[in-house]
């Protein structure tokens, strides 16, 4: 069971906006900043979001995320075949790295 | 550019121990940590540890305490991460990531992600 709450799916048609959730405590994502990754399958997982909100330089700015007190979104807009993969929020967690189960994204 | 490049597909018995490399290139090796996440098949991705080049030290979770050993070449810029007493339940791909963050008591706000992800190696128990 994972520390961080994630819907196990998640699902949208090309062109709509889609988001995610994140769901912790007070000692994790409370107290500190939310990380979010994109893993496709059969390749290494990327840094979609960092710091609750930032994007890497190279992430499209459909992508976006948020955070309020204990809790965390991702969202992606203007959704593209491309972005069916796993999705993946983390955060730390006194010494350690915590992760949400991850939510798979079905682009129907 | 940043790389880890880590080494290729392994193949074990139960009870054997397996271990990893990851090699950095591209930027500082000593100047940021080195995490380790496995993925199952079907299963999400789980974190192992994260070592300190610099100073050796290491901090793992606790579902592996014990059974997981993550060491350093600095001269090769590589990190290693060793796993006994495996059963089938680890057979997963495994990637190294760096790591980095601030997180010592005096940061105004403590975190710590990980931002480069290694190519990734199929470790199969069977």
């Amino acid at each position: 069971q994972s520390v961080l709450a994630q819907p196990p799916s998640a699902s949208a048609t090309p062109g709509q906006t889609v988001t995610i959730s994140c769901s912790g405590a007070s000692y994790n994502i409370g107290s500190s900043y939310v990380y979010w990754y994109q893993h496709l399958p059969g390749t290494a997982p990327k840094l979609l979001i960092y710091r609750n909100d930032q994007r890497p330089s190279g992430v499209p700015d459909r992508f976006s995320g948020s955070k309020s007190g204990t809790s965390a979104s991702l969202a992606i807009s203007g959704l593209r075949s491309e972005d069916e993969a796993d999705y993946y929020c983390a955060t730390w967690e006194d010494s350690l790295i915590v992760l949400g189960g991850g939510t798979k994204l079905t682009v129907l | 550019q940043e790389q880890l490049v880590q080494s290729g597909a392994e193949v074990k018995k139960p009870g054997a121990s397996v271990k990893v490399s990851c090699k950095a290139s591209g930027y500082s090796f000593i100047n940021y940590d080195i995490n380790w996440v496995r993925q199952a098949t079907g299963q999400g991705l789980e974190w192992l540890g994260w070592l300190n080049p610099n100073s050796g030290n290491t901090g793992y979770a606790q579902n592996f305490q014990g059974r997981v050993t993550m060491t350093r070449d600095t001269s090769i810029a590589t990190v290693y991460m060793e796993l006994s007493s495996l059963t089938s339940g680890d057979t997963a791909v495994y990637y190294c990531a760096r790591g980095l963050g601030c997180t010592s008591p005096t940061c105004l706000i403590r975190y710590y992600y990980m931002d480069v992800w290694g190519t990734g190696t199929t470790v199969t128990v069977s």
